[in-house]
């Protein structure tokens, strides 16, 4: 079956350009999130989703960050004004769970973005 | 401090030994995850556990609830194991954590034939 699809794969943009990169969760999954990854790092939250509500959004580092839902499946991350320490791999995840009950539903995770900004 | 630890940083092996990676964290957790990055930047799950002891093949994951600690144990290495394993833990239920996971940096493992 589809696992979770990211897209584009690569992306390359010179510093102040917007970008916008998209996540195809897994069909049916309610909860969805976004993660940032440097080089060299391990993965930090960004921002979380349950269906179309915006729950959390703590992690997003500045306000040219702006994720959407809209339809409570794909989603769209939006960097407004790329700088070149928004340079890293975005992940996206997806799972069945909800914000609360036992912890018994997995993440899975896309291949991620690698987003190069010049 | 960060609030997952991950050791050792970078990891090098001979097929065929045995390969211990620890996880230390500070927080309250629900759930601990093991991952396996590859190059390239796929994520793929290899445990979740709150408890106990958990194993899949060669693969072996540990947890102790009591001392916020977890291990992950290859057995018999392989030069196809290379990859980062990354642990990462989940908030414990409720509040505002939504099951978010917080990840440690990682730990480069290279098994040489």
């Amino acid at each position: 079956g589809a696992g979770v699809s990211q897209s584009p794969r690569y992306k390359v943009a010179k510093r102040g350009q917007d970008v916008a990169l998209r996540c195809d969760p897994i069909s049916g999954h309610v909860s969805l999130f976004w993660y940032q990854q440097a080089l060299g790092q391990g993965p930090e939250f960004l921002t979380y989703f349950q269906n179309e509500a915006q729950l959390d959004k703590s992690g997003l580092p500045s306000d040219r960050f702006f994720a959407e839902r809209p339809e409570g499946s794909v989603s769209t991350l939006k960097i407004q004004r790329t700088q070149q320490e928004d340079s890293a791999v975005y992940l996206c995840a997806s799972s069945l769970a909800l914000t609360s009950g036992p912890p018994n539903q997995p993440q899975h995770f896309g291949d991620g973005t690698r987003l190069s900004i010049l | 401090k960060n609030e997952v630890e991950q050791s050792p940083q970078n990891l090098t092996a001979q097929e065929g030994e045995f390969i211990t990676i620890n996880c230390s964290y500070s927080v309250g957790i629900s759930a601990l995850h093991w991952l396996q990055q590859h190059p390239g930047g796929g994520i793929v799950s290899l445990f979740m556990l709150s408890s106990g002891k958990k194993k899949h093949g060669r693969l072996i994951a540990t947890i102790n609830i009591q001392e916020k600690h977890s291990s992950l144990h290859i057995t018999a290495s392989h030069p196809r194991d290379s990859a980062v394993y990354i642990c990462a833990v989940r908030g414990s239920a409720g509040g505002t954590s939504y099951g978010k996971l917080t990840f440690g940096q990682g730990t480069i493992l290279t098994v040489h034939p």
